[in-house]
């Protein structure tokens, strides 16, 4: 268990919606990342937040966004829902940016159709 | 730019016998390596890492890796194969310059046969 919890589990959405993934990260983190992997495919980084600000993001279009809270919990928004958005979804967190050991949550399953 | 590559999508081995899963990368800087494992349906479990300590790396579970900076590569080993190893394992790079983003390689599916 790394402490990291993540809601809801699995859901499936339709094409065009817009969902939220939300994320508790482990005691005294103050540093979320959200991951992408699809099926068969190793987890891609969409982006991190670091004390309620975003410090870092990926390859993703702008309808993917994000929040930290100051509890250091986050949200991971994602709009306008296309059949590629299916994959499993992880939250990462650790104790501040750079290269400090992550510890992942479980993950979303997210099923588009 | 950083990345990983993971030679082999796919490896089986007899229960008792060794482990190696291959992995070499790519960085214009001094990295940062990980494993992570992930059993089905779970999430990712750190193994072990590297920051520029030993360069034999001892992780969870009997595994342990190797950091080779002539080679770029660090692989997975582990003496004995148990049934309870089977999983997907991924090597990860990180480092300066990187965005704040660890970089995953495809993964490596280990099989241990009975």
């Amino acid at each position: 268990e790394t402490g990291v919890t993540q809601s809801p589990t699995h859901l499936i959405k339709t094409r065009g919606q817009q969902v939220t993934l939300r994320c508790s990260s482990q005691s005294g983190h103050n540093t979320v990342s959200w991951y992408q992997q699809a099926l068969g495919q190793g987890p891609q980084f969409i982006f991190q937040y670091y004390r309620e600000e975003e410090n870092g993001r990926g390859n993703f279009p702008p309808r993917f966004s994000g929040l930290q809270f100051p509890n250091y919990s986050s949200e991971l928004n994602v709009n306008a829902l296309e059949l590629d958005d299916s994959a499993l979804y992880l939250c990462a967190s650790s104790l501040g940016a750079g290269m400090d050991t992550i510890y992942f949550g479980e993950g979303s399953w997210l099923t588009v159709v | 730019a950083q990345s990983v590559t993971q030679l082999d999508s796919h490896v089986s081995v007899s229960e008792g016998t060794p482990v190696l899963l291959r992995c070499n990368y790519s960085s214009s800087y001094s990295p940062s390596l990980f494993w992570y494992v992930q059993h089905p349906n779970k999430g990712l479990q750190l193994l072990l890492k590297y920051t520029s300590a030993a360069t034999l790396v001892k992780g969870i579970n009997g595994f342990e890796a190797e950091f080779k900076k002539s080679e770029t590569s660090f692989h997975l080993t582990k003496p004995s194969a148990h049934m309870s190893d089977a999983a997907e394992y991924f090597c990860v790079v990180s480092g300066p310059n990187t965005g704040n983003q660890f970089y995953f390689g495809t993964g490596t599916s280990l099989t241990v046969i009975p």
